[in-house]
């Protein structure tokens, strides 16, 4: 595709609700990045896939995120049972290669608990 | 536990003035990047420059780097209404993995 794509983007959910939001990164991409933004701050590193090899995800905050890209291509992001705290934007980003470049994002998915 | 921080928070200029926007970070790093970001937009990427790097420019962008200090600055010169908009400096560490950890942000507002 043209860039990263991601949807939903807008998601409200109850608290206690699942939720699970879908990155297509750009062709041929080999790393994949999740981040989540809350209002007036910066991206906040979540996890980094190199193809389907989920190499990092000390930034997921509890064990209720969850991420996997298992052929390698489109990822998924789930939070269970979400709460109030967990609003904010996430963020997905492709890049060729390991970091030596720059990073794509896509438009995010504004995520609201209520 | 984000890695960079950026002052100022908030810049406001007159159309045609530059704006400066400085970034520290923590740790060795690979190469620094800057993105910009618009109101309830993604990031775009905006330049990057290495750690052997001092100085790079791009059109009206002049980014600068000193690993001494751990710090970066951005210029943009003779801006524009257009340039309003969030910036972020972003950091690839030389260690563990290649992810990108972004600063708190300045927030640009270029009056017309």
């Amino acid at each position: 595709g043209a860039g990263v794509s991601q949807s939903p983007r807008y998601k409200v959910a109850k608290r206690g609700q699942d939720v699970a939001l879908r990155c297509d990164p750009i062709s041929g991409h080999v790393s994949l990045f999740w981040y989540q933004q809350a209002l007036g701050q910066g991206p906040e590193f979540l996890t980094y896939f190199q193809n389907e090899a989920q190499l990092d995800k000390s930034g997921l905050p509890s064990d209720r995120f969850f991420a996997e890209r298992p052929e390698g291509s489109v990822s998924t992001l789930k939070i269970q049972r979400t709460q109030q705290e967990d609003s904010a934007v996430y963020l997905c980003a492709s890049s060729p290669l390991q970091g030596s470049t720059e990073a794509f994002f896509g438009q995010g998915t504004r995520l609201t608990v209520v | 536990s984000q890695q960079g921080e950026e002052d100022p928070q908030a810049l406001s200029i007159q159309e045609g003035e530059n704006a400066t926007m400085n970034c520290s970070y923590k740790t060795s790093i690979n190469n620094l990047q800057w993105y910009r970001q618009n109101s309830g937009r993604g990031l775009v990427h905006l330049i990057l420059i290495r750690s052997n790097e001092r100085e790079k420019h791009s059109g009206r962008l002049r980014v600068t780097l000193d690993t001494s200090k751990k710090s970066s600055s951005l210029l943009i010169t003779a801006s524009r209404a257009a340039d309003t908009a969030s910036y972020f400096c972003a950091t690839v560490s030389t260690s563990g993995t290649y992810k990108y950890i972004f600063g708190t942000g300045t927030r640009l507002k270029v009056l017309a």
